[in-house]
């Protein structure tokens, strides 16, 4: 069955720290992975996708990570700041063009403190 | 460009009620989704339909009812809604054709059965 992992579950930084989000996956055939970030009261919206072939992706202060051999990806915030505390998902897609039934990571609820 | 519009974004129920909840996109994306999300449980798929006609049920499928007549539109239908189905409902959509299968999310319904 396919299942993806996040750790933690939740997670108090600091303004201005860094933090690092985890994600493992055993989804197969893989075919992509996104991290979808979610303010509270919202819809989740995409914040970076990661194809088979990609390493390292960076959005801003976000940069994301793949290491398709051991199925573990990081999203890794940078001089974290208020308006990042929200909740982060990961979903891992099992064919090109995104499965129709993509499979989700229960996701990792960040606070950021002034 | 709305994007993908829910409605209503609050409904309180008794138990034994029926309802509906509507879900309509203005992006010409042939694939819908319905997903509930949970405390602790993370989104899952109740519903999804990859074209007008066409509907398929996800992980958590009873109780529920989907119907797409349009492009546009997905209604998801609860026929007698019950205490167990207090949840913030979200209908996402997303391009077919696109070989990277980012959803588009709603604003969500938060919906309480009494």
């Amino acid at each position: 069955k396919n299942q993806v992992e996040q750790s933690p579950q939740s997670l108090i930084i600091l303004e201005g720290k860094n933090c690092t989000l985890q994600c493992n996956y055993t989804v197969s055939p893989f075919s992509n992975l996104r991290w979808y970030k979610q303010d509270t009261g919202r819809g989740p919206v995409s914040l970076t996708i990661m194809t088979f072939s990609e390493n390292t992706k960076s959005n801003g202060r976000y940069t994301a990570t793949l290491d398709a051999d051991t199925k573990q990806s990081s999203l890794h915030i940078t001089a974290s700041q208020l308006s990042d505390s929200a909740s982060y998902i990961c979903v891992v897609s099992s064919l090109p063009g995104g499965s129709y039934i993509p499979t989700f990571g229960r996701g990792t609820s960040l606070i950021v403190h002034p | 460009n709305a994007g993908v519009t829910q409605t209503p974004k609050f409904q309180v129920l008794k138990t034994g009620q029926s309802m509906t909840l509507q879900c309509a996109q203005d992006m010409n994306h042939e694939y819908m989704s319905w997903y509930r999300q949970d405390p602790g449980m993370g989104l899952r798929l109740i519903h999804y339909s990859v074209g007008a006609g066409i509907t398929d049920q996800g992980e958590v499928p009873n109780g529920y009812n989907v119907s797409r007549s349009t492009t546009e539109d997905f209604p998801l239908r609860l026929l007698s809604a019950a205490p167990s189905q207090t949840s913030v409902y979200f209908c996402a959509s997303s391009n077919r054709a696109s070989v990277t299968g980012e959803l588009f999310f709603g604003e969500g319904s938060r919906l309480t059965v009494l």
